[in-house]
């Protein structure tokens, strides 16, 4: 199994642009997170989905879209970039809900935005 | 939701053991508490999670107090590669009940010499 996988790995864009970062997972999870982390921080939780079809938003969900069509993949969007949206994107993934289950986590995409 | 409050940072000779407090005062009864750690340019990774009962995996130790308002992971044997970031967190449902999100602090450093 590759896990959770991310691409890009790094990505720099100019304020205005837009992109989507890619987030696939090979468990056959039904849940899906996206995170980010700024400098020195923990995580924070920017949308989230129990399966193909729902999401829902999560602490930070302004500036970013989800979707959810198949239980693999799970893209984050970005559709006008600003510079306080630079952070590193993690998206992770649960076989269930509960709070005896662990998140699996991606290796991250590290996005500056100037 | 319910915090948690962990030192910002710790310090352990390398092959000696290492004890991570962090305190929960404010915990549910249905509140998980798991230890996540995040190695340097990583995802952070499954650790460790108990709810009452102390617990022991491969990787880790959970002690749990009594009260529950405070617990500590300890590492038996601290190498070198156990220098990262650990988070202790409780695991909540979200606001709608239908998944259970991860809440970040900033964790507790941990540096680890020869």
């Amino acid at each position: 199994n590759a896990g959770v996988t991310q691409t890009p790995k790094f990505r720099i864009l100019k304020i205005g642009q837009s992109m989507t970062l890619q987030c696939a997972q090979d468990m056959n999870h039904n849940y899906m997170y996206w995170y980010r982390q700024d400098p020195g921080m923990g995580l924070k939780l920017i949308y989230y989905s129990v399966g193909a079809g729902i999401t829902d938003k999560g602490e930070v969900p302004n500036g970013y879209n989800v979707s959810r069509s198949t239980t693999e993949d799970f893209p984050l969007r970005l559709e006008l970039a600003a510079p306080s949206q630079t952070s590193v994107y993690f998206c992770a993934s649960s076989p269930t809900s509960g709070g005896a289950n662990e998140q699996f986590f991606g290796p991250g995409t590290r996005l500056t935005v100037l | 939701d319910a915090k948690t409050t962990q030192p910002n940072s710790m310090e352990s000779n390398e092959e000696e053991p290492v004890h991570l407090p962090c305190n929960h005062s404010t915990i549910s009864g249905t509140d998980y508490i798991h230890w996540y750690r995040q190695l340097p340019s990583q995802g952070p990774e499954y650790v460790i999670h108990g709810l009452t009962s102390n617990v022991n995996n491969r990787m880790a130790s959970l002690a749990i107090a009594e009260d529950r308002k405070s617990s500590t992971l300890i590492l038996h044997r601290a190498t070198l590669r156990d220098a990262a970031v650990y988070y202790c967190i409780l695991r909540l449902k979200t606001n709608t009940g239908t998944a259970s999100k991860l809440t970040f602090g900033t964790g507790t450093r941990l540096q680890v010499t020869l």
